[in-house]
């Protein structure tokens, strides 16, 4: 299976803490993708990062992709309660360019 | 908002019931997909319409019908559903690759579905 899988399931934190959680996948994609879920939400996109990108930043958010250990992490610097929610990696491989295949999923609880 | 609607937002249904499940975006995307996420498992691709034409289909029961009328209209069509389809239906949209954007979806806020 291609799915990605996320470590840790859960992470608690104080605000203001970092919070990092990984990815690991097991064949070559085209690019993977973090997600965003709040409690029975539908998901929002985090960033994307291509399997070329080693690196990407996007607000508190930070991104590596290590293609050789095929595996992503996710960094959240100073957290805040409103980032509490769960957080998913998908990845994008082959021709079909337009299918996600999401891994379990990171449960992110930030204490105010 | 992420410019994808779904409705309605909870049902509660019998094993004998007819329903249907609607997404509208409003994005000018020309992908959109059915996914199912169960508590404890991950995100499960149900259906992908590209261009109005079903181009993935994940082995999913027959039970569950999906509809594309045009691009920015997807339903899904349920009938004799089982307790265990009991779950969050999401609804996502996207540019097709083909047009050399990326591959982001954005997703609707789900149906939270129980059958009783």
């Amino acid at each position: 299976s291609q799915q990605g899988e996320e470590d840790p399931q859960a992470l608690s934190i104080q605000e203001g803490e970092n919070a990092t959680m990984n990815c690991s996948y097991k064949t070559s994609i085209n690019n993977l993708q973090w997600y965003r879920q709040n409690s029975g939400r539908g998901l929002v996109h985090l960033i994307l990062i291509r399997s070329n990108e080693r690196e990407k930043h996007s607000g508190r958010l930070r991104v590596t992709l290590d293609t050789s250990k095929k595996s992503s992490s996710l960094l959240i610097t100073a957290s805040r309660a409103a980032d509490t929610a769960s957080y998913f990696c998908a990845t994008v491989y082959g021709a079909a360019g337009n299918k996600l295949t999401f891994g379990g999923g990171t449960r992110v609880l930030v204490k105010p | 908002e992420t410019g994808v609607t779904q409705t309605p937002r909870h049902l509660v249904m019998g094993m004998t019931n007819k329903k249907s499940l609607k997404c509208e975006q409003h994005l000018g995307h020309n992908a959109m997909y059915w996914y199912k996420q169960s508590a404890k498992k991950p995100l499960e691709l149900m259906f992908v319409y590209s261009l109005e034409e079903r181009v993935e289909n994940n082995s999913v029961p027959s039970r569950f019908s999906p509809e594309c009328p045009n691009s920015s209209h997807l339903f899904l069509h349920l009938h004799t559903l089982q307790p265990e389809d009991s779950a969050l239906y999401l609804c996502a949209s996207s540019q097709d690759r083909t047009s050399g954007n990326t591959d982001t979806q954005y997703f609707g806020p789900g149906t939270r579905l129980t059958v009783l």
